[in-house]
């Protein structure tokens, strides 16, 4: 089964409001990465936390990472229209290999 | 810098046929990953590569697919004798030389191959 797994599937949220959306995984990790893909391109790099780490920000993003439930947030506040993408958590996980594991993603619309 | 290049962007092939995906990666870049996505789906891992060396494969279908980074020039993802459950977007990912550890993924805008 897939290391990650993002919730909700899929948020629709009026423009201004706040959007969470959380990932869950299973084993010990050496970091974990969101990235956003909007419509039919690539998926870009948000934001990296370390197991380290506990939170971190980065512009309007909020990312924090709890190892013990083994489960990172992305808050976007104050959310734009341009905001509407798919976001996706991905894990650089122990016994993976040197590669990034991603979640299923949530949906992320953002109405004017 | 132009980023990571992927060709073409949209493929058509009939059942049968051969599929080849390239991608180059981000200058300076020497890991390249191959994702595969289905239509409402996550990425998922195919393949990793470094120049001339397959790292890991795991997640490539053990028939029909195949990948390779040569020295010189862009790294190719083939697919022979595609069928219908081909068709998705696939991904080529870059990164430096200590992979996602520390960094995180350039993506390119991904070929999207139809199969009829």
């Amino acid at each position: 089964s897939q290391q990650g797994e993002e919730d909700p599937q899929a948020l629709s949220i009026q423009e201004g409001e706040n959007a969470t959306m959380n990932c869950s995984y299973k084993t010990s990790i050496n970091n974990l990465q969101w990235y956003r893909q909007n419509s039919g391109r690539g998926l870009v790099h948000l934001i990296l936390i370390r197991s380290n780490e506990r939170e971190k920000h980065s512009g309007r993003l909020r990312v924090t990472l709890d190892t013990s439930k083994k489960s990172s947030s992305l808050l976007i506040t104050a959310s734009r229209a341009a905001d509407t993408a798919s976001y996706f958590c991905a894990t650089d996980a122990y016994g993976y290999g040197n590669k990034l594991v991603f979640g299923a993603g949530t949906i992320l619309r953002v109405k004017s | 810098n132009a980023g990571v290049m992927q060709n073409p962007r949209h493929l058509v092939r009939r059942r049968g046929q051969e599929a080849r995906l390239r991608c180059s990666p981000m200058k300076g870049h020497s890991h390249v990953y191959w994702y595969r996505q289905l239509p409402e789906e996550g990425l998922k891992f195919m393949v990793y590569l470094q120049k001339e060396n397959i790292i890991d494969e795991s997640g490539m279908p053990k028939e029909r697919f195949s990948a390779e980074f040569p020295k010189e020039g862009p790294s190719i993802l083939r697919i022979q004798q595609v069928v219908r459950g081909d068709s998705a977007a696939y991904f080529c990912a870059s990164s430096p030389r200590e992979g996602p550890r520390n960094y995180g993924y350039t993506f390119g805008s991904g070929t999207r191959l139809t199969v009829v």
